[in-house]
């Protein structure tokens, strides 16, 4: 059971470039989330899913898009980087109903030059 | 609205005991948590409270709710240095959006010998 699992670690990315941060669970939870966290910051949720096929906007969904085609996996897609948008990425998960845990993933941190 | 507050640093000396506060807006929160984020890592559950308890206790770990004040704190006794970590407070919302957790600022506690 590898819990929740997130790539890149690490990633550089240039003003206007692209990319897709990978998040996969294994537990068959129907909960997925996006956060992100600027040092010395709490969590902002960015996106998030209740099952395949359903994403909903978190606080800050401006910039990001996501996709939920299959329970394990909740990919969160940059499409035009920006400088604000340096930060550590992190994805979790959570079985469905409340006073469930949150699962998180080790985080993928990304700078944007 | 839901909000979480807390406060941002606390510093204890090794073997004292460590209290974490934390305020909550919303009055229909169903369950309350705290999670621990150590260097480099994502969040891990430490322990979490219904709405309906007072108390908690769990080893080292004593979690207290005054549901009236919407105030929850997290007392750890004996406080050792790889208690050295991030706590978040967390809130289950009531109503629909019992499928998010909001999380606070984290409070970075730091421990002297």
């Amino acid at each position: 059971n590898a819990g929740v699992t997130q790539t890149p670690k690490f990633r550089i990315l240039k003003i206007g470039q692209s990319m897709t941060l990978q998040c996969t669970q294994d537990m068959n939870h129907n909960y997925m989330y996006w956060y992100r966290q600027d040092p010395g910051m709490g969590l902002k949720l960015i996106y998030y899913s209740v099952g395949a096929g359903i994403t909903d906007k978190g606080e800050v969904p401006n910039g990001y898009n996501v996709s939920r085609s299959t329970t394990e996996d909740f990919p969160l897609r940059l499409e035009l980087a920006a400088p604000s948008q340096t930060s550590v990425y992190f994805c979790a998960s959570m079985a469905s109903g409340a006073g469930n845990e949150q699962f998180f993933g080790p985080g993928t941190r990304l700078t944007v030059l | 609205g839901e909000d979480v507050e807390q406060s941002l640093f606390l510093s204890v000396r090794e073997g004292d005991s460590s209290v974490i506060n934390c305020t909550y807006t919303d009055s229909s929160s169903t369950y309350l948590y705290w999670y621990k984020q150590e260097p480099g890592a994502g969040l891990q559950l430490l322990t979490y409270i219904f709405s309906n308890m007072d108390m908690k206790q769990d080893q080292r770990l004593t979690v207290l709710l005054n549901k009236k004040d919407k105030h929850l704190s997290l007392r750890i006794a004996d406080t050792q240095t790889g208690d050295s970590a991030i706590y978040f407070c967390a809130e289950t919302p009531g109503g629909s959006s019992a499928s998010k957790i909001i999380f606070g600022s984290g409070t970075r506690l730091s421990i002297r010998p």
